[in-house]
């Protein structure tokens, strides 16, 4: 009865290649987020979907594309793969936008570029 | 540019001793803030939130104290466990996303 899955637990992969990572939620939210976390713990905010639209879009390159084909899925598609991209990827969701709507992580993808 | 950031990097407290883990904030906007634990290999985890209009939350073996005059957030865990050893973030409500601080890594000793 996991509430937020994420496949695979770990990537590894060269330089160059494109990649993509998947989250599911079952907990019937309505937003979506994907999270990166770096090598020294510092989480930072890559996007977020309601309800399958794009709400937020921080500055990331557009070799990051995220593709919400319904409300319970978001994935993440990584292009032409770099060393910086090494980290772990977090996915969460929550119920809807407000400021008191708890997030729910996923346990996360370890991506590792050589 | 604005960000949420942590005094200590890490703390190490013996089994039993409370714990204080101290977040400093500078967005004078947020008025939501929320504790996050991640132990090893697995994903944050909500501990206890607060918003803007209080000083003060409280929740099993948690404490959340907000100081809004000097933008200081605190997380009180009291008679530490083995199983609270883990990375506590503080977070605040940037718009639609969560801003995290950097992290303190709690260690418990026997």
């Amino acid at each position: 009865d996991t509430a937020v899955s994420q496949t695979p637990k770990y990537l590894v992969t060269q330089m160059g290649n494109d990649k993509s990572i998947k989250c599911e939620q079952n907990l019937g939210h309505d937003t979506m987020y994907w999270y990166k976390q770096d090598s020294k713990k510092f989480l930072k905010i890559m996007f977020s979907y309601n309800n399958k639209e794009l709400i937020i879009n921080e500055t990331v390159p557009n070799r990051f594309s995220p593709k919400s084909p319904d409300k319970a899925h978001l994935n993440l598609h990584i292009n032409s793969l770099e060393l910086g991209d090494s980290a772990v990827y977090f996915c969460a969701s929550s119920q809807g936008l407000a400021g008191g709507d708890e997030q729910f992580f996923g346990p996360g993808t370890r991506l590792t570029v050589l | 540019g604005e960000s949420v950031g942590l005094h200590l990097p890490t703390l190490s407290v013996q089994e039993g001793d409370n714990s204080i883990i101290n977040c400093a904030y500078s967005n004078s906007a947020s008025d939501y803030f929320i504790w996050y634990k991640q132990e090893s290999g697995k994903g944050p985890q909500f501990i206890i939130d607060i918003r803007s209009n209080m000083d003060k939350r409280q929740g099993q073996r948690v404490t959340v104290l907000l100081n809004k005059t000097v933008k200081h957030l605190s997380l009180q865990i009291a008679a530490t466990q083995p199983g609270d050893s883990a990375v506590y973030f503080c977070a605040e409500k940037a718009g639609y996303a969560l801003n995290f601080g950097k992290g303190t890594s709690l260690l418990v000793t026997p």
